[in-house]
C-alpha cells in the first residue's frame, strides 16, 4: 500500500525559507509525478506546482513561480518543497500528492487519473 | 489559467436525498485525441486530506461506494450523490487536471439538513 509521509509542522519567520518533504512508501517512484497543494486556516485547494522525476521535470503556479522550488531525490523516494521569503499569509497545511504520468509527443507529461495518494499534511505557521 | 468555479458554495441534503454538485470550467478539460475529460472530484473531510473520489469526469476511484458518480463533459461537470450518508459530510472540490495550473474550485461544503 503506498503512503506518502511528510515531515513535520513548523514555525518560520517572516522572510525565512521552509523545506517539506514527503517520502513515498511501499510503491514505485517511477512513473509518478508529485504535486504540491496548500491550504489555508478555512479556505480551498491551491496547486503550487509538481515535478515529474523519472522526467527530471518541474512546473510551477504563476503565483509561486520564483519563491518555490520543488525537487526529488529518486534514491530516497522523497520528493521536497521548498518556499522562500515566507510571508503572514503562506500559512497553511502543505499537501504532496501522487499521480500517475503518461507522457506523449503532443501533450508532454501529465496526469491520467488526477491525484490518488496525499500525504497527511505538513502545517507550516508564518510568526514574527 | 483554467478558472474552475463551483455551485453552490454550500449546501444542506436530508440523509437518504440526493446532492448535487456543479463545476464548470473556462475552458474545455476534454482532450479529444482520447475523448476524456481530465476533471477529478476530491472529497475532504474535516482535518483530513484530500480523497480522491472521481477521475475522468466520470470513473470511479477503486473502493468509492457506488452512490458516489460523475457526469459532464467540455466545460460542465456534476458530482452526485445519490442517497446522502451521515459520512458523506465534507468539503467537495473539482479539480482540472488538463493544464498547469491543475486548478481547483473553491469547494462546495455539504452538510446534513
Amino acid at each position: 500500500q503506498v503512503q506518502l509521509v511528510q515531515s513535520g509542522a513548523e514555525v518560520k519567520k517572516p522572510g525565512s525559507s521552509v523545506k517539506v518533504s514527503c517520502k513515498a512508501s511501499g510503491g514505485t517512484f517511477r512513473n509518478f509525478g508529485f504535486s504540491w497543494v496548500r491550504q489555508a486556516p478555512g479556505q480551498g485547494l491551491e496547486w503550487m506546482g509538481r515535478i515529474v522525476p523519472f522526467l527530471g521535470i518541474a512546473d510551477y503556479a504563476h503565483k509561486f513561480q520564483g519563491r518555490v522550488t520543488i525537487t526529488a531525490d529518486q534514491s530516497t523516494t522523497t520528493a521536497y518543497m521548498e518556499l522562500r521569503s515566507l510571508r503572514y499569509e503562506d500559512t497553511a497545511v502543505y499537501y504532496c500528492a501522487r499521480g500517475e504520468i503518461t507522457v506523449t509527443g503532443s501533450r508532454g507529461a501529465y496526469y491520467q487519473y488526477g491525484l490518488d495518494v496525499w500525504g497527511q499534511g505538513t502545517a507550516v505557521t508564518v510568526s514574527s | 489559467d483554467i478558472v474552475m468555479t463551483q455551485s453552490p458554495d454550500s449546501l444542506a441534503v436530508s440523509l437518504g436525498e440526493r446532492a448535487t454538485i456543479n463545476c464548470k470550467s473556462s475552458q474545455s478539460v476534454l482532450y479529444t485525441s482520447d475523448n476524456k475529460n481530465y476533471l477529478a472530484w476530491y472529497q475532504q473531510r474535516p482535518g483530513q486530506p484530500p480523497k480522491l473520489l472521481i477521475y475522468w469526469a466520470s470513473t470511479r476511484e477503486s473502493g468509492v461506494p457506488d452512490r458516489f458518480s460523475g457526469s459532464g463533459s467540455g466545460t460542465d461537470f456534476t458530482l452526485t450523490i445519490s442517497s446522502l450518508q451521515a459520512e458523506d459530510v465534507a468539503v467537495y472540490y473539482c479539480q482540472q487536471y488538463y493544464s498547469t495550473p491543475y486548478t481547483f474550485g473553491q469547494g462546495t461544503k455539504l452538510e446534513i439538513k
